[in-house]
Protein backbone atom coordinates (compact mmCIF):
# COMPACT_ATOMS: atom_id res chain seq x y z
CA UNK A 1 0.00 0.00 0.00
CA UNK A 2 1.17 3.39 -0.57
CA UNK A 3 1.19 6.42 1.80
CA UNK A 4 -1.30 8.63 -0.46
CA UNK A 5 -4.76 8.73 1.52
CA UNK A 6 -7.61 10.62 1.17
CA UNK A 7 -10.93 11.42 2.73
CA UNK A 8 -13.91 10.81 2.99
CA UNK A 9 -13.99 7.40 1.55
CA UNK A 10 -17.83 8.11 0.02
CA UNK A 11 -19.40 11.18 -0.03
CA UNK A 12 -23.74 12.00 -0.67
CA UNK A 13 -24.78 14.98 -2.40
CA UNK A 14 -27.50 16.90 -4.18
CA UNK A 15 -27.55 19.03 -7.55
CA UNK A 16 -26.15 22.03 -6.70
CA UNK A 17 -24.19 21.67 -3.67
CA UNK A 18 -20.50 21.90 -3.35
CA UNK A 19 -17.88 19.25 -2.24
CA UNK A 20 -14.59 19.48 -1.25
CA UNK A 21 -12.12 16.35 -0.96
CA UNK A 22 -8.70 15.90 0.58
CA UNK A 23 -5.64 13.96 -0.36
CA UNK A 24 -2.32 13.65 1.76
CA UNK A 25 0.44 13.27 0.05
CA UNK A 26 2.90 10.26 0.25
CA UNK A 27 5.50 11.28 2.34
CA UNK A 28 8.82 12.98 0.14
CA UNK A 29 6.40 13.64 -2.84
CA UNK A 30 5.74 17.52 -3.64
CA UNK A 31 2.79 17.27 -6.32
CA UNK A 32 -0.41 15.67 -6.28
CA UNK A 33 -2.60 15.33 -9.39
CA UNK A 34 -6.54 15.01 -9.20
CA UNK A 35 -8.34 12.50 -11.40
CA UNK A 36 -12.00 11.96 -12.31
CA UNK A 37 -12.51 8.05 -13.44
CA UNK A 38 -16.52 7.77 -14.13
CA UNK A 39 -17.41 4.32 -13.86
CA UNK A 40 -16.48 1.56 -16.46
CA UNK A 41 -13.62 4.42 -17.88
CA UNK A 42 -10.13 5.30 -17.09
CA UNK A 43 -9.16 8.09 -14.39
CA UNK A 44 -9.37 11.43 -16.28
CA UNK A 45 -6.69 14.43 -15.14
CA UNK A 46 -8.52 17.15 -13.69
CA UNK A 47 -5.30 19.13 -12.33
CA UNK A 48 -1.90 19.25 -11.18
CA UNK A 49 -0.23 21.04 -8.09
CA UNK A 50 3.07 21.83 -7.30
CA UNK A 51 4.37 24.07 -4.71
CA UNK A 52 1.31 25.07 -3.92
CA UNK A 53 0.29 26.35 -7.33
CA UNK A 54 -1.66 24.81 -9.93
CA UNK A 55 0.86 23.96 -13.22
CA UNK A 56 -1.29 22.02 -15.14
CA UNK A 57 -5.25 21.80 -16.24
CA UNK A 58 -7.01 18.82 -17.93
CA UNK A 59 -10.35 19.75 -19.84
CA UNK A 60 -12.69 20.38 -16.77
CA UNK A 61 -14.90 23.57 -16.16
CA UNK A 62 -13.58 26.22 -13.44
CA UNK A 63 -16.18 24.92 -10.94
CA UNK A 64 -13.62 22.06 -10.68
CA UNK A 65 -10.40 24.13 -8.62
CA UNK A 66 -8.11 22.71 -6.02
CA UNK A 67 -5.71 23.85 -3.26
CA UNK A 68 -2.27 22.60 -2.12
CA UNK A 69 -0.94 23.35 1.68
CA UNK A 70 2.41 24.18 2.41
CA UNK A 71 2.60 20.23 3.85
CA UNK A 72 1.60 19.24 -0.16
CA UNK A 73 -1.76 17.69 0.95
CA UNK A 74 -4.18 18.61 -1.43
CA UNK A 75 -7.99 19.71 -1.71
CA UNK A 76 -10.50 19.18 -4.44
CA UNK A 77 -13.27 21.58 -4.93
CA UNK A 78 -16.41 21.49 -6.86
CA UNK A 79 -19.01 23.72 -7.29
CA UNK A 80 -22.46 23.65 -8.53
CA UNK A 81 -22.71 20.01 -8.37
CA UNK A 82 -23.94 18.06 -11.49
CA UNK A 83 -25.53 14.32 -11.87
CA UNK A 84 -22.34 14.11 -14.39
CA UNK A 85 -19.82 14.65 -11.38
CA UNK A 86 -20.71 11.36 -9.48
CA UNK A 87 -17.43 8.95 -9.85
CA UNK A 88 -14.59 8.11 -8.25
CA UNK A 89 -12.39 11.06 -7.57
CA UNK A 90 -8.28 10.09 -7.29
CA UNK A 91 -5.75 11.62 -6.05
CA UNK A 92 -2.22 10.44 -7.19
CA UNK A 93 1.21 12.05 -5.65
CA UNK A 94 4.97 12.29 -7.44
CA UNK A 95 7.97 14.05 -6.57
CA UNK A 96 8.94 16.44 -8.64
CA UNK A 97 7.36 18.59 -10.88
CA UNK A 98 9.00 16.71 -14.19
CA UNK A 99 8.92 13.36 -12.46
CA UNK A 100 6.44 10.73 -13.87
CA UNK A 101 5.95 8.06 -11.50
CA UNK A 102 2.57 8.52 -9.70
CA UNK A 103 1.20 6.90 -6.71
CA UNK A 104 -2.90 6.93 -6.55
CA UNK A 105 -4.83 7.24 -3.28
CA UNK A 106 -7.65 4.77 -2.30
CA UNK A 107 -10.41 7.35 -3.35
CA UNK A 108 -13.58 9.28 -2.72
CA UNK A 109 -16.75 7.75 -4.13
CA UNK A 110 -18.91 10.72 -4.86
CA UNK A 111 -22.93 10.51 -5.68
CA UNK A 112 -24.65 13.64 -6.58
CA UNK A 113 -28.66 12.73 -6.67
CA UNK B 1 -3.90 16.42 -26.49
CA UNK B 2 -2.61 13.35 -26.35
CA UNK B 3 -5.09 10.43 -27.07
CA UNK B 4 -4.72 6.19 -25.53
CA UNK B 5 -6.43 3.83 -26.95
CA UNK B 6 -6.62 0.24 -25.47
CA UNK B 7 -7.37 -3.26 -26.65
CA UNK B 8 -9.51 -5.30 -25.90
CA UNK B 9 -11.77 -3.80 -23.58
CA UNK B 10 -12.56 -7.74 -22.46
CA UNK B 11 -10.13 -10.67 -21.93
CA UNK B 12 -10.50 -14.19 -20.95
CA UNK B 13 -7.31 -16.92 -21.05
CA UNK B 14 -7.02 -19.77 -19.27
CA UNK B 15 -4.81 -20.20 -16.04
CA UNK B 16 -0.95 -20.37 -17.66
CA UNK B 17 -1.39 -18.94 -20.64
CA UNK B 18 -0.34 -15.51 -21.58
CA UNK B 19 -2.21 -12.49 -22.63
CA UNK B 20 -1.83 -9.24 -23.98
CA UNK B 21 -2.71 -6.17 -23.91
CA UNK B 22 -2.13 -3.03 -26.27
CA UNK B 23 -2.25 0.91 -26.55
CA UNK B 24 -1.56 3.52 -29.01
CA UNK B 25 -0.90 6.97 -28.32
CA UNK B 26 -1.06 10.18 -30.69
CA UNK B 27 1.07 12.74 -29.04
CA UNK B 28 4.80 11.76 -29.83
CA UNK B 29 6.46 13.93 -27.13
CA UNK B 30 4.58 11.14 -24.82
CA UNK B 31 7.67 9.94 -23.19
CA UNK B 32 6.71 7.83 -20.07
CA UNK B 33 3.57 5.26 -20.31
CA UNK B 34 3.08 3.08 -17.13
CA UNK B 35 0.56 0.33 -16.48
CA UNK B 36 -1.96 0.17 -13.57
CA UNK B 37 -4.17 -2.73 -12.07
CA UNK B 38 -7.23 -1.79 -10.66
CA UNK B 39 -8.69 -4.33 -8.26
CA UNK B 40 -12.84 -3.75 -8.34
CA UNK B 41 -13.54 -1.01 -5.20
CA UNK B 42 -9.48 -0.44 -4.90
CA UNK B 43 -7.10 2.12 -5.99
CA UNK B 44 -4.90 1.71 -8.99
CA UNK B 45 -1.55 0.57 -8.81
CA UNK B 46 1.54 0.77 -10.67
CA UNK B 47 2.98 -2.74 -11.83
CA UNK B 48 5.26 -1.43 -14.66
CA UNK B 49 6.30 1.43 -16.67
CA UNK B 50 8.68 1.80 -19.69
CA UNK B 51 10.39 5.59 -20.58
CA UNK B 52 10.80 6.15 -24.25
CA UNK B 53 14.43 5.68 -24.34
CA UNK B 54 13.61 1.87 -23.83
CA UNK B 55 12.12 -1.02 -26.20
CA UNK B 56 11.55 -3.40 -23.49
CA UNK B 57 11.35 -3.48 -19.97
CA UNK B 58 10.70 -6.96 -18.14
CA UNK B 59 9.41 -7.69 -14.26
CA UNK B 60 8.68 -11.22 -13.68
CA UNK B 61 6.14 -12.34 -15.17
CA UNK B 62 4.96 -8.97 -16.88
CA UNK B 63 6.61 -7.67 -19.68
CA UNK B 64 5.87 -4.12 -21.77
CA UNK B 65 7.17 -3.15 -25.03
CA UNK B 66 6.93 0.50 -26.91
CA UNK B 67 7.08 0.79 -30.05
CA UNK B 68 7.73 4.80 -30.35
CA UNK B 69 7.68 4.67 -34.53
CA UNK B 70 4.49 3.18 -34.59
CA UNK B 71 3.12 4.60 -30.94
CA UNK B 72 2.23 1.70 -29.55
CA UNK B 73 2.94 -0.35 -26.44
CA UNK B 74 1.79 -3.21 -25.38
CA UNK B 75 1.77 -5.66 -22.08
CA UNK B 76 2.53 -9.45 -21.56
CA UNK B 77 1.51 -11.39 -18.84
CA UNK B 78 2.76 -14.66 -18.49
CA UNK B 79 1.88 -17.50 -16.79
CA UNK B 80 -1.76 -15.82 -15.94
CA UNK B 81 -2.57 -16.44 -12.42
CA UNK B 82 -6.67 -16.15 -11.13
CA UNK B 83 -5.15 -13.25 -8.63
CA UNK B 84 -3.95 -11.09 -11.56
CA UNK B 85 -7.78 -10.78 -12.95
CA UNK B 86 -8.43 -7.13 -12.66
CA UNK B 87 -9.29 -3.90 -14.96
CA UNK B 88 -5.64 -3.30 -16.41
CA UNK B 89 -5.17 0.72 -17.52
CA UNK B 90 -2.33 1.88 -19.95
CA UNK B 91 -1.35 5.30 -20.12
CA UNK B 92 0.76 8.09 -21.56
CA UNK B 93 2.71 11.02 -19.92
CA UNK B 94 2.16 14.13 -21.52
CA UNK B 95 2.75 18.27 -21.36
CA UNK B 96 -0.51 19.99 -19.38
CA UNK B 97 1.54 23.05 -19.10
CA UNK B 98 3.65 22.73 -16.61
CA UNK B 99 2.54 19.72 -15.73
CA UNK B 100 3.30 16.04 -16.59
CA UNK B 101 -0.02 14.44 -16.99
CA UNK B 102 -1.37 10.74 -17.51
CA UNK B 103 -3.68 10.09 -20.06
CA UNK B 104 -5.50 6.95 -19.64
CA UNK B 105 -6.46 4.37 -21.55
CA UNK B 106 -10.56 3.16 -21.34
CA UNK B 107 -9.22 0.16 -19.61
CA UNK B 108 -9.24 -3.84 -20.09
CA UNK B 109 -10.94 -6.35 -18.21
CA UNK B 110 -8.85 -9.20 -17.54
CA UNK B 111 -9.97 -12.52 -16.60
CA UNK B 112 -8.30 -15.36 -15.53
CA UNK B 113 -10.30 -18.95 -15.38
CA UNK B 114 -9.23 -21.37 -13.11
Amino acid sequence: ETGVTQSPTHLIKTRGQQVTLRCSSQSGHNTVSWYQQALGQGPQFIFQYYREEENGRGNFPPRFSGLQFPNYSSELNVNALELDDSALYLCASSSGQGYNEQFFGPGTRLTVL
Amino acid sequence: GENVEQHPSTLSVQEGDSAVIKCTYSDSASNYFPWYKQELGKRPQLIIDIRSNVGEKKDQRIAVTLNKTAKHFSLHITETQPEDSAVYFCAASSVAGSARQLTFGSGTQLTVLP
